[in-house]
């Protein structure tokens, strides 16, 4: 079965530079989309077609592509960003959504 | 706006039959291109995507799921049932229902926004 690749945890300092990555075979031809999850919550989108930001999710959240890889960046991670984040897409065998095992982001 | 509730037994025992109900407001499953899916979540652990069902009646199951899964739409009650059958204690798991959006004409799928969750435990 197709796999999503994710990061168990990234932790970073308050402002830094937060890089998570997603990696898998098909995500050359299938665009990946972003959510975050806080404890207690609902998945929130935060990026979607690798790179577009939805209204309301603050500018510091960006997506990028590059082979088999997909990244979320978050700018100058604030503490509020600390959750888990999961990546999701489709396979190239018609199994329309898949997503990744997601990462905890720890803001130290 | 666009809203989600999930709603069904918050206990059901092992072997029994699960049926969760999504009602949603905001938008029409008549409405070319609108979908809605099914994710669960075990505690602790990551999300899984069970069904999908579009405006069509063009119903999509997760493969290794397929066989105990059901998904249907009301569109008159806008409201999206999800049956599992041959529930076990793994399938303990808070049960989301979500916004299935996409680009027109295209076979992408993502979810915005999602409801609250229902945490359906299966135990004797």
């Amino acid at each position: 079965s197709y796999e999503l690749t994710q990061p168990p945890s990234v932790s970073v300092s308050p402002g830094q530079t937060a890089r998570i990555t997603c990696s898998g075979d098909a995500l050359p031809k299938q665009y990946a989309y972003w959510y975050q999850q806080k404890p207690g919550q609902a998945p929130v989108l935060v990026i979607y077609k690798d790179s577009e930001r939805p209204s309301g999710i603050p500018e510091r959240f960006s997506g990028s592509s590059s082979g088999t890889t997909v990244t979320l960046t978050i700018s100058g991670v604030q503490a509020e960003d600390e959750a888990d984040y999961y990546c999701q897409s489709a396979d190239s065998s018609g199994i329309p959504v898949v997503f990744g095992g997601g990462t905890k982001l720890t803001v130290l | 706006q666009i809203t989600l509730k999930e709603s069904g037994p918050t206990l059901v025992k092992p072997t029994q039959t699960l049926t969760l109900t999504c009602t949603f407001s905001g938008f029409s499953l008549s409405t070319s291109g609108v979908g809605v899916g099914w994710i669960r979540q075990p505690p602790g652990k990551a999300l899984e995507w069970l069904a999908l069902i579009y405006w069509n009646d063009d119903k999509r199951y997760s493969p290794s799921l397929k066989s105990r899964l059901t998904i249907t739409k009301d569109t008159s009650k806008n409201q999206v049932v999800l049956t599992m059958t041959n529930m076990d204690p793994v399938d303990t798991a808070t049960y989301y229902c979500a916004h299935r959006r996409s680009r027109p004409d295209t076979t992408e799928n993502w979810f915005d926004p999602w409801g609250q969750g229902t945490l359906v435990t299966v135990s004797s």
